[in-house]
This record gives C-alpha cells, sequence and structure tokens, in this order.
C-alpha cells in the first residue's frame, strides 16, 4: 500500500538557518512526489513537484527538493529560512488513478522560526 | 481565474444538523476530490469524482454524500452533522487519465460541530 512518512511533527529553526524536512514514501510504480505548505489559516500551495527526469527539484520561495529512490525519499530543503517560512509542510504522492489521481500525504511537519 | 473556489470558509454546526460544503472549478478539469485534514493526519480522501455522474467513496466516506451534475461543482453534504466531523476540508481538482498532472487545492473549509 501506497504511504508517506514524515518522522519530524515539529522542527523550530533560527531564522537565517537552513533547513530540511524528510520525507520516505512507499510507493509499488515509480512515484510522483509532491510537498506542499500551509500557513495559518490557509490553504494548500503547492511548492514544487517531481514527475521524472532531474532528481534535484526546484520550487517556489526558494525550496528545493531531492529524489533519492535507493532511500525512497524526498527530502525539502532551503538554505535560508525567513520568518514567513513559518507554516505546516506536507509531502504528498500519487496520483493514485484508480481514486481519481487520489495523493497519499504525511502527517505533516510544523515548522517554527525563531528570530 | 479563480482556480478551485470553496464555501463557506468556517461554519459552525451543532449536532445533527445538515450543511453542504460547495466546491467549484473553472479549469475544465475531469477529476474532483473532497479531503478532510485531522491534526496529525495529514489528508484523507473521503470522495471523488472522475467526471460529471461518476462519483465513489474514498477512505473516510462515513457520514457524508457527494454528486456531480455538472463538470465545475462537487458539493459535499453532511447528512447528519457529529463531533468527530470537526475538521478541515479540502476540495481537489486535476486533469484526468494522466499521471503527470498536478491537483489544485481550494481554500479550505473550517468546519466545526458542537
Amino acid at each position: 500500500a501506497q504511504s508517506v512518512t514524515q518522522p519530524d511533527i515539529h522542527i523550530t529553526v533560527s531564522e537565517g538557518a537552513s533547513l530540511e524536512l524528510r520525507c520516505n514514501y512507499s510507493y509499488g510504480a515509480t512515484p510522483y512526489l509532491f510537498w506542499y505548505v500551509q500557513s495559518p489559516g490557509q490553504g494548500l500551495q503547492l511548492l514544487l513537484k517531481y514527475f521524472s527526469g532531474d532528481t534535484l527539484v526546484q520550487g517556489i520561495k526558494g525550496f528545493e527538493a531531492e529524489f533519492k529512490r535507493s532511500q525512497s525519499s524526498f527530502n525539502l530543503r532551503k538554505p535560508s529560512v525567513h520568518w514567513s517560512d513559518a507554516a505546516e509542510y506536507f509531502c504528498a504522492v500519487g496520483p493514485i488513478m484508480e481514486y481519481g489521481n487520489k495523493l497519499v500525504f504525511g502527517a505533516g511537519t510544523i515548522l517554527r522560526v525563531k528570530s | 481565474n479563480a482556480g478551485v473556489t470553496q464555501t463557506p470558509k468556517f461554519q459552525v454546526l451543532k449536532t445533527g444538523q445538515s450543511m453542504t460544503l460547495q466546491c467549484a472549478q473553472d479549469m475544465n478539469h475531469e477529476y474532483m476530490s473532497w479531503y478532510r485534514q485531522d491534526p496529525g493526519m495529514g489528508l484523507r480522501l473521503i470522495h471523488y469524482s472522475v467526471g460529471a455522474g461518476i462519483t465513489d467513496q474514498g477512505e473516510v466516506p462515513n457520514g457524508y454524500n457527494v454528486s456531480r451534475s455538472t463538470t465545475e461543482d462537487f458539493p459535499l453534504r453532511l447528512l447528519s452533522a457529529a463531533p468527530s466531523q470537526t475538521s478541515v476540508y479540502f476540495c481537489a481538482s486535476s486533469y484526468g487519465g494522466q499521471k503527470n498532472t498536478e491537483a489544485f487545492f481550494g481554500q479550505g473549509t473550517r468546519l466545526t460541530v458542537v
């Protein structure tokens, strides 16, 4: 069965420090992978996606993620965190076409940024 | 370009009341879905539709009904609200029949059942 694990429920980093959010997945075929961000009281915004090709993908707001097939991981990184990055981040795998392009989400990682 | 629009944004219901969460998309997407988001559980699929007139159940369908009479609209009905349905609900849409497609999400509806 497909699943996504985000091992860190909460992460706190200082403003200006680097960030890495972990994501591990289980998926039978070649996965399509996504990172979404949800700012407080807001909806879901797509940060980046991996479909194929270069395993290092660039996204919006200075984020990047690296797909490592051997480790079944798709970790999200940012070299220098800004206070406005405080939000909840979700990793997702899919789409599962048998269920209307369903995405399987991880439980989320809440990022706190301290000044 | 509005994308996916959900209404209302906030709602408080009493136990036993019914209501409909509205979702509309203007991207001519075939596929639409409803998810609920609960702390520590990510998003879970409630119902989905692969086209007008076609709906099916996701992981957590109990207590919810859907219909898809048009390509644009996919309302979610709570038949008799329960406190366990307190959650944030997201509607999503995407092109169908292909894997390399991204899902577009609405802004969410925050529902509290008291």
